[in-house]
């Protein structure tokens, strides 16, 4: 199993530039997240989702879209980039019953210029 | 609406015992978490805990909930270097929907 995997690793956007993160498991879990850390502000929730085709807002979606066309993906995307959305983007998925423990990819930082 | 708070930051020996401490506002929480974030990595899930229990322990790890104060603790035994990293208290909502984290603890252990 890989997990949960996000590309790339790194970006640097210009603003008003628009681009997708990319997200996929292979746990076959059903819910997935997608998070942003900030200095001081530990993970806030973008958008996630309960299931195939199912999506919901987060904390702070203002910026973001996301589909959730398969189990697998859950792209992140940045709709026309600001200085603001410059952060460490964190993907998680976690299993639907129990605990609900989340695993978490190793993150894309993302600088907006 | 929900709330999570620890201390930002907090420094031991090599060797001592370290207690990590986050304070949570939402009453109807069901699962409550310890991350362990390793400079340029993703969270690792360290352990969790069911609200309807008020300890757990895992090899070196301790949490203690105090559920009346909502209250959690994590206590590590015989810390060393390689704990040293920022570590997040998470609750779980009752609709299992989405994880509300606290801002973080840095651990730093000097040897």
């Amino acid at each position: 199993n890989a997990g949960v995997t996000q590309t790339p690793k790194f970006q640097v956007l210009k603003t008003g530039q628009s681009m997708t993160l990319q997200c996929a498991q292979d746990m076959n879990h059903e819910y997935m997240s997608w998070y942003r850390q900030d200095p001081g502000m530990g993970l806030r929730l973008i958008h996630y989702s309960v299931g195939a085709g199912i999506t919901d807002q987060g904390e702070v979606p203002n910026g973001y879209n996301v589909s959730r066309s398969t189990t697998e993906d859950f792209p992140l995307r940045l709709l026309s980039a600001a200085p603001s959305q410059t952060s460490v983007y964190f993907c998680a998925s976690s299993p639907p019953l129990g605990a609900r423990e989340q695993y978490f990819g190793p993150g894309t930082r993302l600088t907006v210029t | 609406g929900e709330d999570v708070e620890q201390s930002l930051f907090l420094s031991v020996r090599e060797g001592d015992s370290s207690v990590i401490n986050c304070t949570y506002t939402d009453s109807s929480s069901t699962y409550l978490y310890w991350y362990k974030q390793e400079p340029g990595a993703g969270l690792q899930l360290l352990t969790y805990i069911f609200s309807n229990m008020d300890m757990k322990q895992d090899q070196r790890l301790t949490v203690l909930l105090n559920k009346k104060d909502k209250h959690l603790s994590l206590r590590i035994a015989d810390t060393q270097t390689g704990d040293s990293a920022i570590y997040f208290c998470a609750e779980m909502n009752t609709g299992f929907q989405k994880l509300v984290f606290g801002t973080g603890t840095r651990l730093l252990v000097s040897p």
